[in-house]
């Protein structure tokens, strides 16, 4: 298994642009999680999904940021726009779920995106 | 409100030592508690899974334990090795959903 997939793994912009963040998850986990991880405040949950459906955004930071998951193997984080108090190590993770009746939430994380904005 | 403490910030020890890793809990109704391992710049490793219903679980040369009533878990690393040098985190499950409260991670150092 490849493990969870993140793209870009760097990526620098400028304040006021959007920006995409993308992941895909191990393939048959049924939760996927966003985090954002800074000096400061340390690992942070953004949302997280439970078969593609958002079930607890309260950690997204303000409108700006937004998130979806169109399908099982596919979830974007997007800021708009960027200013550089976003600047941060952006995870993706993924978890099994429920299976027989028991609940596996070991989590998977990504390698991350580091964000840059200027 | 479950809060994960974990102290200390760092620790530097020799190689070849056996060394504990403290993790402290709030709230004793946790679903499991997990170990992670991050090294500078990289993604984070789950090294450890514990129930809430097991004592401690052991992989290679790293022992989790579990005390709830006590609100600790300690990550126990036998004869430590330079490759070991990473920043360790944990993180508490609760009941009926898939959260995971994070403690702060403490950031090891193995001399050589």
């Amino acid at each position: 298994d490849a493990g969870v997939i993140q793209s870009p793994r760097h990526e620098v912009t400028e304040m006021g642009q959007e920006v995409t963040l993308r992941c895909k998850p191990i393939s048959g986990h049924d939760y996927l999680f966003w985090y954002r991880q800074t000096m400061m405040r340390g690992l942070e949950l953004l949302i997280y999904f439970n078969n593609n459906v958002p079930i607890d955004d309260s950690g997204m930071p303000e409108d700006r940021f937004s998130a979806k998951m169109p399908n099982a193997s596919f979830s974007t984080l997007k800021i708009q726009p960027s200013e550089p108090r976003d600047s941060a190590v952006y995870f993706c993770a993924s978890s099994p779920g429920t299976s027989g009746g028991r609940s596996y939430n070991e989590q998977f994380f990504g390698p991350g995106t580091r964000l840059t904005v200027l | 409100k479950q809060e994960v403490t974990q102290i200390p910030a760092a620790l530097s020890v020799p190689e070849g030592e056996n060394l504990v890793l403290n993790c402290s809990f709030t709230d004793s109704a946790i679903y499991n508690l997990q170990w992670f391992r991050q090294d500078p710049g990289k993604g984070l490793t789950s090294l450890l899974l514990i129930q809430s219903s097991q004592r401690e679980q052991t992989s290679g040369r790293l022992n989790a334990s579990l005390d709830k009533s006590s609100g600790r878990s300690t990550l126990y690393i036998a004869a430590s090795q330079p490759g070991d040098s990473a920043t360790y985190l944990c993180a508490a499950s609760e009941d009926s959903n898939y959260q995971l409260i994070w403690g702060a991670g403490t950031k090891l150092i193995i001399k050589p």
